[in-house]
């Protein structure tokens, strides 16, 4: 069975532009949540899509923003970059939404964005 | 506000016994997540669990608000970040701590 995959890997933007990212599950897999990774920080918690829905945001500001299509893909937007947008951002998927089973998630290998 | 603490970097000798401790502060969480990651690529789950736990060479300790990973007979190859987990109070996400380094020496 494939597992998640995030594209592109590797993404150079400018100050004031605008990104998308994108993350497939796995076959199967409804819940995708994303996180972002930076040093020090480690990974914190942007949001979770399931069945095309949003259903938890962490604490982001709106330039972060998300959609999950039907066939349960999703993508990122981070809006207006700035330098401290830069890091490494995970999507993971799992069979079902949060709690309990929010531990059963499979990582994709992330997408290094680097803003100048 | 929902917090997990595990220290930035732990360091070891080769074929010892390394020991990553987590503790947390989230009233109802029962369940810590281990996960490991290697940069480049995709953090994997190693072990979870509301009691201690084995899988392979990695031990899972538990008390209610504090866990230990345990990596037995650790290799340079098992230099890594090491994350604990567990989840938020409204049972509706995880929350990661900030990651621990785990270097090696031989």
């Amino acid at each position: 069975k494939a597992g998640v995959t995030q594209t592109p890997r590797y993404l150079i933007k400018t100050r004031g532009q605008q990104v998308t990212l994108s993350c497939s599950p796995i076959s199967g897999h409804r819940s995708v949540s994303w996180y972002q990774q930076t040093p020090g920080q480690g990974l914190q918690f942007l949001f979770e899509y399931f069945s095309e829905t949003q259903r938890n945001k962490g604490n982001f500001p709106g330039r972060f923003s998300g959609r999950q299509f039907s066939n349960s893909r999703s993508e990122m937007n981070v809006s207006t970059l700035e330098l401290g947008d830069s890091a490494l951002y995970l999507c993971a998927s799992s069979l079902a939404p949060g709690g309990e089973r929010a531990g059963e998630q499979y990582f994709g290998p992330g997408t290094r964005l680097t803003v100048t | 506000k929902d917090q997990v603490f595990q220290p930035s970097t732990v360091a070891s000798s080769e074929g010892a016994v390394v020991e990553i401790f987590c503790n947390h502060s989230v009233s109802n969480a029962y369940n810590f997540f281990w996960y490991l990651h290697f940069p480049g690529c995709a953090p994997r789950l190693l072990v979870k669990g509301s009691k201690p736990s084995q899988q392979g060479r990695y031990n899972m300790t538990y008390e209610r608000f504090s866990s230990s990973l345990l990596i037995l007979q650790v290799r340079e190859a098992d230099a890594a970040v090491y994350y604990c987990a567990c989840p938020n109070q409204a049972g509706t996400a995880l929350i990661f701590g900030k990651g621990t380094t785990l270097s090696v020496s031989s």
